[in-house]
C-alpha cells in the first residue's frame, strides 16, 4: 500500500495572504488532485495533474494556483486568502486508468482565515 | 456538466435500523458510480463501485445497484452499527476522464 501526506494539518492565515499547501504520495501514481471540502457542498475539484509538469483546471480553480514539481508531489497555493474562509483541502492520487480507477485521499489540511 | 445529488444531508438512526441514502446522477455518457466513506479525521476511502447497468456493488454489509433507467445508485444497509457513523459520498467518473464528481455528502449518525 501507500500513503498520502499533507502538510500542514492546520493552517491559519491572514486575509489577503498567499498560502501554500503541500502533498506527497508514495503510491507511484501518475495522477494527483486537489479537492476542496465544505460542509454541505461535498468535494469540489480545484486542480488535477496527470503527469509531472501537467496542470488541469477543475471547477473551482479561480483564486488558486497549483504546481506539480515531480511525480510524487503536488502543491496548491491560495493566491489571496479570503476573510472568514474555512475549508478542508484534500489531496488525492490515482493511476491514470479511466473511469473505474480508485482515487486515494490524504487526511486533509484545514484552513482558517482570520 | 456531470452532477450527483444526494437527497439526505444528515441521517440519524439507532443501531440495527435499516439505512437508505438516495443518490441520483446526471451524466452525458455511461459513468462509473462510486460510494466513498469518510471517518472523522480521515480522508474519504472507497466503499465500492459499479460500472454497468444493474450491477450491484457491495462491501461491509453496504450495497447499491446501478440503475441507468432511474439514474440512481442508492446506498442501503440492513442493520447499521455505531461504527458506521461517518460521512458518505456518492460520486461518478466518466470514461476517458480521471475526475471524480461528488455529491454533497450525507452525515450518518448511529446512536447505540
Amino acid at each position: 500500500g501507500g500513503i498520502i501526506t499533507q502538510t500542514p494539518k492546520f493552517l491559519i492565515g491572514q486575509e489577503g495572504q498567499k498560502l501554500t499547501l503541500k502533498c506527497q504520495q508514495n503510491f507511484n501514481h501518475d495522477t494527483m488532485y486537489w479537492y476542496r471540502q465544505d460542509s454541505g457542498k461535498g468535494l469540489r475539484l480545484i486542480y488535477y495533474s496527470i503527469t509531472e509538469n501537467d496542470l488541469q483546471k477543475g471547477d473551482l480553480s479561480e483564486g488558486y494556483d497549483a504546481s506539480r514539481e515531480k511525480k510524487s508531489s503536488f502543491s496548491l497555493t491560495v493566491t489571496s486568502a479570503q476573510k472568514n474562509e474555512m475549508a478542508v483541502f484534500l489531496c488525492a492520487s490515482s493511476l491514470t486508468g479511466g473511469a473505474y480507477t480508485e482515487v486515494f485521499f490524504g487526511k486533509g489540511t484545514r484552513l482558517t482565515v482570520v | 456538466g456531470d452532477s450527483v445529488t444526494q437527497t439526505e444531508g444528515q441521517v440519524a438512526l439507532s443501531e440495527e435500523d435499516f439505512l437508505t441514502i438516495h443518490c441520483n446522477y446526471s451524466a452525458s455518457g455511461y459513468p462509473t458510480l462510486f460510494w466513498y466513506v469518510q471517518y472523522p479525521g480521515e480522508g474519504p476511502q472507497l466503499l465500492f463501485r459499479a460500472s454497468r447497468d444493474k450491477e450491484k456493488g457491495s462491501s461491509r454489509g453496504f450495497e447499491a445497484t446501478y440503475d441507468k433507467g432511474t439514474t440512481s445508485f442508492h446506498l442501503r444497509k440492513a442493520s447499521v452499527q455505531e461504527s458506521d457513523s461517518a460521512v458518505y459520498y456518492c460520486a461518478l467518473s466518466e470514461w476517458g476522464n480521471n475526475k471524480l464528481t461528488f455529491g454533497q455528502g450525507t452525515v450518518l449518525s448511529v446512536i447505540p
